[in-house]
């Protein structure tokens, strides 16, 4: 079975620039997860949603950040315009009901 | 709001050696979780503790989930160089039915020497 898909995988771009995470979360999970993890500060859950509706976006910085989940196989996260302080893995995770969160391999974002 | 404390923050370890990590929690879970990520890769699920004082399995690791619901251990026996990685504890944010929304440890850095 396909797990989590993330795209891109490797992400440089100048400071000021848009970029564009984006994830393809397992079939028939219903609730899909972005995270941000660096050396200082772990992993932090930025954004949650469950059947497509965002739940929990307490995580996200500041308004740079937005996340979208226009249908159930597909979500993006966006940062404009990006900094430096950007720079970070974002995760992408899904799961269904009470069940444990299966997580992409990542993108790694490097912001010049 | 919770806070999850791992220790210890790294181990460097002869293969063939077991290994034990813990973590606490500032509140009681109801649920604990193990994750453990390889280099360049997502954290990937170990093992799943639902109960106070349950003790699993899976193969070489074992996880307890503590009598009182506010810690829990990861042991890993006999330990092989593809051990190495960095280990996540996680919980729940909130017990009121939301588990959904994790907070993590800092996770614990395993490296094994051949």
């Amino acid at each position: 079975d396909a797990g989590v898909i993330q795209s891109p995988r490797h992400e440089v771009t100048e400071m000021g620039q848009e970029v564009t995470l984006r994830c393809k979360p397992i079939s028939g999970h219903n609730s899909l997860f972005w995270y941000r993890q660096t050396m200082m500060r772990g992993l932090e859950l930025l954004i949650y949603f469950n059947n497509n509706v965002p739940i929990d976006d307490s995580g996200m910085p500041e308004d740079r950040f937005s996340a979208k989940m226009p249908n159930a196989s597909f979500s993006t996260l966006k940062i404009q315009p990006s900094e430096p302080r950007d720079s970070a893995v974002y995760f992408c995770a899904s799961s269904s009901v009470n069940q444990p969160q299966h997580f992409g391999d990542g993108t790694r974002l490097s912001i010049l | 709001g919770q806070q999850l404390n791992q220790s210890p923050q790294s181990m460097f370890i002869q293969e063939g050696e077991d290994v034990s990590m813990n973590c606490t929690s500032s509140s009681i879970f109801n649920t604990w979780l193990w994750y453990k990520q390889d280099p360049g890769e997502g954290p990937v699920l170990l093992i799943a503790l639902y109960k106070a004082g349950e003790l699993t399995s899976n193969g070489r690791l074992t996880a307890q989930f503590g009598i009182t619901r506010k810690d829990s251990f990861l042991n890993i026996s006999a330990s092989i160089p593809s051990d190495v990685g960095i280990y996540f504890c996680a919980g729940p944010y909130d017990n009121a039915g939301n588990n959904r929304k994790l907070i993590w440890g800092l996770g614990t850095s395993l490296a094994v020497n051949p």
